[in-house]
């Protein structure tokens, strides 16, 4: 496997279901992020970890918890959504955090909340 | 309020074209500008531009930056079906710590056969 993968690529899930996205980054990069991309909306950060530690969690409700086990991979478990969190979440690494950087992207878990 | 306001939103052309897409931005502590492509999912990374005035060139694309005047071109000449993607343009704000990327909303480039 190379680059950024993402599983599942399709989830459909009801509204008090409990599931997680998984991430893991294959380029040897110390920086990983969740983004959620709506339709019509900009890329919108969810959360960064640098090194491990999560740097940035830009405002992102209670019901996404994100985990980081180790550089090479990023979960994110969800938990009560709301139909409005329907949309693609999109996992990026970069070498480090920071503006030096460019990320490079996975293909996205396209959520569905029913 | 957007920080990175993309023009056209949609654009249609005919294979053999030129297009220009722009990217204007207005952040705090700019860093650098990020273009990607996105094909059905996941973006790929296209250029990064930090320096004004210096262009950036891979293959039928290129791509320069203005920071004075706060926008970026990204140009395909030659356009065939295969550019037809949506374009995304991203910058690095340094008001965090580490920075945060902030996204426009794309370009939906379409190249009709």
């Amino acid at each position: 496997e190379t680059g950024v993968t993402q599983t599942p690529r399709h989830l459909v899930m009801g509204m008090t279901n409990k599931k997680s996205l998984k991430c893991e980054q294959h380029l040897g990069h110390n920086a990983m992020y969740w983004y959620k991309q709506s339709a019509k909306k900009p890329l919108e950060l969810m959360f960064v970890y640098n090194f491990k530690e999560q740097t940035e969690n830009n405002s992102v409700p209670s019901r996404f918890s994100p985990e980081c086990p180790n550089s090479s991979h990023l979960f994110l478990h969800l938990h009560t959504l709301q139909p409005e969190d329907s949309a693609l979440y999109l996992c990026a690494s970069s070498q480090a955090a920071g503006s030096l950087y460019e990320q490079y992207f996975g293909p996205g878990t396209r959520l569905t909340v029913t | 309020e957007d920080k990175v306001v993309q023009s056209p939103l949609s654009l249609v052309v005919h294979e053999g074209d030129t297009v220009t897409l722009n990217c204007s931005y207005e952040v705090t502590n700019f860093r650098s500008l990020l273009w990607y492509k996105q094909e059905k999912k996941a973006p790929t990374f296209l250029f990064m531009l930090t320096s004004s005035g210096i262009e950036k060139k891979s293959g039928r694309l290129s791509s320069i930056l203005d920071k004075k005047e706060l926008f970026s071109i990204l140009n395909i000449t030659a356009t065939q079906t295969g550019d037809s993607a949506v374009y995304l343009c991203a910058v690095y704000d340094r008001g965090s710590t580490l920075g945060r990327l902030y996204f426009g909303r794309g370009t939906q480039l379409t190249v009709w056969p």
